[in-house]
């Protein structure tokens, strides 16, 4: 069935580096794909979005990388902050509002 | 603006209970769906409703029910709980169901624990 998952359950990184979490999708008829962060007692919190007729996305410290050629996404954050530390989700959106989620990242800041 | 508001945000039942959960979606926003958040499966989607009806359904059981109420609040109900049925369960609203680029504005969940 559809499914999106990621490369790593973990990523431990130090205050100031760049991070980049990884995701593979297997839908290739998926058109939009999404990051979300969640916090430790949080529901997810949305960070970026890409559809699929883009490459490259960029907010606030953050960028969205699409790849459909190999159906990978990832997500770079710059500078990282420990406040980035959290579990971090892609996720693709298929029929109306529903989303499909990877099974999540772990990113861990050490000052 | 608000939230999305889920309530309560911890509950506690028993084998063999049903548990009812609300979720208040944003002011303006139709479209409510709900997921079940487990260490072993992680996120799985539930079902959607728009307008009041059932637009979409996930993988579980008819024990798992919702509804939608015409001010979009929704409400999802658990029957003869399982202790399998341990999980967070999170609403998310989104201002409207149709089309891509609609961002899902998730609550911070209803924690339930059934022993």
């Amino acid at each position: 069935g559809e499914s999106v998952g990621l490369h790593l359950p973990t990523l431990s990184v130090q205050e100031g580096d760049n991070s980049i979490i990884n995701c593979a999708y297997s839908n290739s008829a998926s058109d939009y794909f999404i990051w979300y962060k969640q916090e430790s007692g949080k529901g997810p919190q949305f960070i970026i979005d890409i559809r699929s007729n883009m490459d490259k996305r960029q907010g606030q410290r953050v960028t969205v990388l699409l790849n459909k050629t190999v159906k990978h996404l990832s997500l770079q954050i710059a500078a990282t902050q420990p406040g980035d530390s959290a579990v971090y989700f892609c996720a693709e959106k298929t029929s109306g509002s529903r989303l499909t989620f990877g099974e999540g990242t772990q990113l861990t800041v050490n000052p | 603006k608000a939230g999305v508001t889920q309530t309560p945000r911890y509950l506690i039942k028993t084998r063999g209970q049903q548990v009812t959960l609300s979720c208040s979606p944003i002011s303006g926003h139709r479209s409510v769906s709900w997921y079940q958040q487990t260490p072993g499966q992680g996120l799985q989607f539930l079902f959607e409703y728009f307008s009041e009806t059932q637009r979409n359904k996930g993988n579980f059981p008819g024990r798992f029910s919702g509804r939608q109420f015409s001010n979009s609040r929704s409400e999802m109900n658990v029957s003869t709980l399982e202790l399998g049925d341990s999980a967070l369960y999170l609403c998310a609203s989104t201002h409207r169901g149709e089309g891509a680029n609609t961002e899902a504005f998730f609550g911070q969940g209803t924690r339930l624990t059934v022993v």
